[in-house]
């Protein structure tokens, strides 16, 4: 079973730029998260995804951050502009159902470097 | 709200002797707990999750955690460390469908 896939693996951008990253889930996984992970710290719920559409974007900052998942599928996270603390790694999950304790498969991530 | 508590952000240990990793959580209901750990620049990856079925759960790796409710713990060891445990370990439970993480105990081992 092939794993979630993430692109790129690295990106370095300067402050007020724009950046996108790209999430391919584990096949017929319906769920689909992403966390954003600062240095030394746990990762931490950006937004979570049923099929196409959005479960929780409570800690989304919304004026920033965009994401989607069309044809519920493969998903990108978007940041327009980005800041000097969006500097994380930020991974992509997912989950083939959302009942009981099946766990959540995560991809490699991306570091993300704001200057 | 369901959360983990992580005692020990860094914990050295030599080759060959005991792993504890501590991990309490907080939840008013049966939680559906887990632990991960995470290889430098790679993502997270499954070591091994609690199911009410026993108390005692075996993981990848050599590794096993035992749910304890009067304690309200879930804490990780290994018998015996290796030079490849070196990595990060993140406890978690499971929230409403999301995983709650803890902030991680970073795992050194030295020969």
């Amino acid at each position: 079973e092939a794993g979630v896939a993430q692109s790129p693996r690295y990106k370095i951008i300067e402050k007020r730029q724009s950046v996108a990253f790209w999430c391919n889930p584990i096949s017929g996984h319906a769920t689909l998260y992403w966390y954003q992970q600062i240095l030394g710290q746990g990762p931490k719920l950006l937004i979570q995804f049923q099929n196409n559409g959005v479960v929780d974007d409570s800690q989304l900052p919304k004026d920033r951050f965009s994401a989607e998942r069309l044809k519920g599928v493969d998903s990108t996270l978007k940041i327009q502009p980005a800041k000097l603390e969006d500097s994380a790694v930020y991974l992509c999950a997912s989950r083939v159902r959302t009942v009981g304790n099946s766990p959540l498969h995560f991809g490699n991530g991306t570091r993300l470097t704001v200057t | 709200a369901q959360s983990v508590t992580q005692l020990g952000s860094h914990v050295s240990v030599s080759e060959g002797a005991l792993v504890l990793l501590r991990c309490n959580y907080s939840s008013s209901v049966p939680p559906y707990l887990f632990w991960y750990v995470q290889y430098p620049n790679q993502g997270l990856q499954l070591l091994l999750k609690y199911t009410s079925a026993a108390t005692l759960v075996k993981g990848i790796n050599g590794f096993e955690a035992e749910f304890k409710k009067s304690e309200t713990s879930f804490h990780l060891t290994k018998p015996s460390a290796h030079m490849s445990d070196a990595a990060e370990y993140f406890c978690a439970v499971l929230n409403t469908d999301k995983l709650i993480f803890g902030t991680g105990t970073r795992l050194q081992v030295f020969p």
